[in-house]
């Protein structure tokens, strides 16, 4: 079983501060994808990547495959109180289409 | 614009009903998932389904059990709900040849009384 460890589990910080969570596993993926969910409503795909040492921007969200693909960043600048939510990062479809979710980090960010 | 939709956002039924829970996909995929989401537990594989007709045991299937007689519509079947199913239900599909990400529906809460 390929596990997915994130952290940190929560956090909370100001307005316009910037953030870096992680997503850690031993085993190698060939893609890791990062979803954000809102309270009370499903993941959201952000993005996926693919290649080892890949980044990826989403406006203020930078996103990082490690070179191994072992391992993943999302880094967040300025953050702004709408990027509020659950981010999950997940490993490919194994066998018959099965997902590893990591268990996911809570950031609240406080105007 | 892809779809994943969950026939309700919120369910309060009591303890030894019969619950459905319907997703439909409009996306013409090939997996669909059905997940329930708790807090400090994360997201746990409920079952999985890769063909009409076709289902696969997830992490928990123990209380529940899955119908797809189409491929667009994925059910989940509480048999005899109990407390201790109260949760966060969440649909999602995939495509198997294009592509890994799941899409998800808008998740169902369900409270059992």
């Amino acid at each position: 079983t390929q596990l997915l460890e994130q952290s940190p589990q929560f956090l909370s910080i100001q307005e316009g501060e910037n953030l870096t969570v992680y997503c850690n596993s031993s085993s190698v993926f060939s893609s890791l994808q990062w979803y954000r969910q809102e309270p009370g409503e499903g993941p959201v795909l952000l993005v996926t990547v693919v290649t080892g040492g890949e980044v990826k921007k989403l406006k203020r969200l930078t996103f990082q495959f490690g070179d191994a693909r072992k391992d993943s960043s999302l880094h967040i600048t300025a953050a702004q109180p709408g990027d509020t939510g659950l981010y999950l990062c997940a490993g490919p479809p194994t066998n018959a289409g099965k997902s590893t979710f990591g268990d996911g980090t809570t950031l609240t960010v406080k105007p | 614009d892809v779809k994943v939709t969950q026939s309700s956002r919120y369910l309060v039924k009591r303890t030894g009903e019969k619950v459905f829970l319907e997703c439909v996909q409009d996306m013409d995929h090939e997996n669909m998932f059905w997940y329930r989401q708790d807090p400090g537990l994360g997201l746990r594989l409920i079952y999985f389904s890769y063909d009409v007709k076709m289902k696969e045991k997830g992490d928990i299937p123990e209380g529940y059990s899955v119908s797809r007689e189409k491929k667009e519509r994925f059910s989940l079947i509480l048999e005899s709900a109990s407390t201790n199913q109260t949760s966060m239900y969440l649909c999602a599909s995939s495509s198997f040849y294009r592509g890994t990400e799941a899409f998800f529906g808008q998740g169902t809460r369900l409270t059992v009384v």
